[in-house]
């Protein structure tokens, strides 16, 4: 099946620095998603990206959408202490005979942000 | 409007006992999809349900574990003879239409199995 190797796996920074995170897969996703995900709660949609190529921005979140479709890369800028969390890339074939939303998780980044 | 519930919010069950896990998608949301998710990993897919149908259920253990989406209330995913490796945070996620690309979780339920 398909795998997305999520880097890093951990991030420990200081207030205001900015983030960066990346997915990379060896199959083709026609759709790249970025969740956030609190201790104890579900996993929240942050961005989804539908193109390759695409550059889509969300407050301080910007993420693309690899042009070969095989990887996504996620950065949050001037990073606040609420950023804290695990943050997961995940794919979505969406075409062909998959034409819902059965979606393949990244590993997660564990992002700790020290005020 | 009510986002995705799940209940219970925990739930511990000793080795060889049922698991009921039950979630109430979002108001007019008629697609519901199972993960697990293993300490320290990502959410991995169990089963994707219309109401009254298992569409795709590749992602499910064959044996021991049953998902439903019954024409009224809460699907069900349901796991028998719990084993420890069963320990995990199982979430669902709801959406409005087949090909939604935006699903909407859960709080997951975390099992225990002692």
């Amino acid at each position: 099946g398909q795998q997305l190797n999520q880097s890093p796996q951990s991030m420990f920074i200081q207030e205001g620095e900015d983030v960066s995170m990346n997915c990379t897969s060896s199959s083709i996703f026609n759709t790249w998603l970025w969740y956030k995900q609190d201790p104890g709660e579900g996993p929240v949609l942050l961005i989804a990206l539908y193109k390759a190529g695409e550059l889509t921005s969300n407050g301080r979140l910007t993420a693309q959408f690899g042009i070969t479709r095989k990887d996504s890369f996620l950065n949050i800028s001037a990073s606040i202490p609420s950023d804290v969390g695990i943050y997961f890339c995940a794919g979505l074939i969406g075409a062909g005979g998959t034409s819902y939303g059965k979606l393949t998780f990244g590993q997660g980044t564990i992002l700790t942000v020290h005020p | 409007n009510a986002g995705v519930m799940q209940n219970p919010r925990h739930l511990v069950r000793r080795r060889g006992q049922e698991a009921r896990l039950r979630c109430s998608p979002m108001k007019g949301h008629s697609h519901v999809y199972w993960y697990r998710q293993l300490p320290e990993e990502g959410l991995k897919f169990m089963v994707y349900l219309q109401k009254e149908n298992i569409i795709d259920e590749s992602g499910m253990p064959k044996e021991r574990f049953s998902a439903e989406f019954p024409k009224e209330g809460p699907s069900i995913l349901r796991i028998q003879q719990v084993v420890r490796g069963d320990s995990a945070a199982y979430f669902c996620a709801s959406s409005p239409r087949r090909d939604s690309q935006t699903q909407y979780f859960g709080p997951g339920t975390r099992l225990l199995v002692l």
